[in-house]
């Protein structure tokens, strides 16, 4: 059964600070693994899809690497902004699509002005 | 359409009562998924559809919960007799197939009073 686990729980970091979200999971059998954000009671934003053969991926100030063996993705920001302020959470696909999605409990993040 | 559309965006109901939450997937999309998340609590699973193979419960908490998708599109989750521990955000995604991208619509909260 896969486990999912985001550290850290929560963060606060300056404005302009570049920062390290990390997401590690229990099976490494993945298809690919998705990033999103969540702003408060709204629904989930896809940020980015890494796939498993890939081993990063980049939109704009993100970036998202994948080390499928070691069952680890981090989510780099780079120059943050207040706007970046959200929830962030990670869900690694089964391989074997039939397979639901378990999401991580996501990082926090809180940017200062 | 263009996005999950998911209806209605809040609701509130009294304990007791039964409720119908609808979701409205991407045109084409195979694969849908129900979560519920709780205040403050990560994305909990209840039910996966994937095209015509036979739906994946495991998630659902109670047999009060039951979902169906007709025409391989629109979703309903129904619960019954609410209880106020039902209380959350139901959250709906859909992907174009298993392992694929995920889109969520803005969730419906559910408030059992």
């Amino acid at each position: 059964k896969q486990e999912v686990t985001q550290i850290p729980a929560a963060l606060s970091v300056p404005e302009g600070e570049n920062l390290v979200l990390n997401c590690s999971f229990t099976d490494s059998a993945i298809y690919n693994l998705q990033w999103f954000r969540q702003d408060p009671g709204k629904g989930l934003t896809s940020l980015l899809l890494i796939q498993s053969s890939q081993r990063e991926q980049t939109s704009g100030r993100l970036n998202a690497s994948l080390d499928k063996s070691s069952g680890r993705s981090t989510l780099y920001i780079a120059a943050s902004q207040p706007g970046d302020s959200a929830t962030y959470l990670c869900a690694p696909v089964p391989l074997n699509r039939d397979d639901k999605i378990i999401f991580g409990k996501g990082t926090r993040l809180h940017i200062l002005p | 359409g263009a996005g999950v559309s998911q209806s209605p965006s809040n609701k509130v109901t009294e304990k007791g009562k039964d409720v119908e939450l609808r979701c409205d997937p991407i045109s084409g999309h195979t694969a849908l998924y129900w979560y519920r998340q709780s205040l403050g609590q990560g994305l909990e699973f209840l039910i996966y559809f994937q095209g015509n193979s036979a739906p994946d419960k495991s998630g659902l908490p109670s047999d009060r919960f039951s979902a169906e998708r007709t025409g391989g599109s629109v979703s309903t989750l129904t619960i019954q007799r609410t209880q106020q521990e039902d209380s959350a955000v139901y959250l709906c995604a859909s992907s174009l197939s298993g392992g694929y991208g995920y889109t969520f619509g803005s969730g419906t909260r559910l408030t059992v009073v």
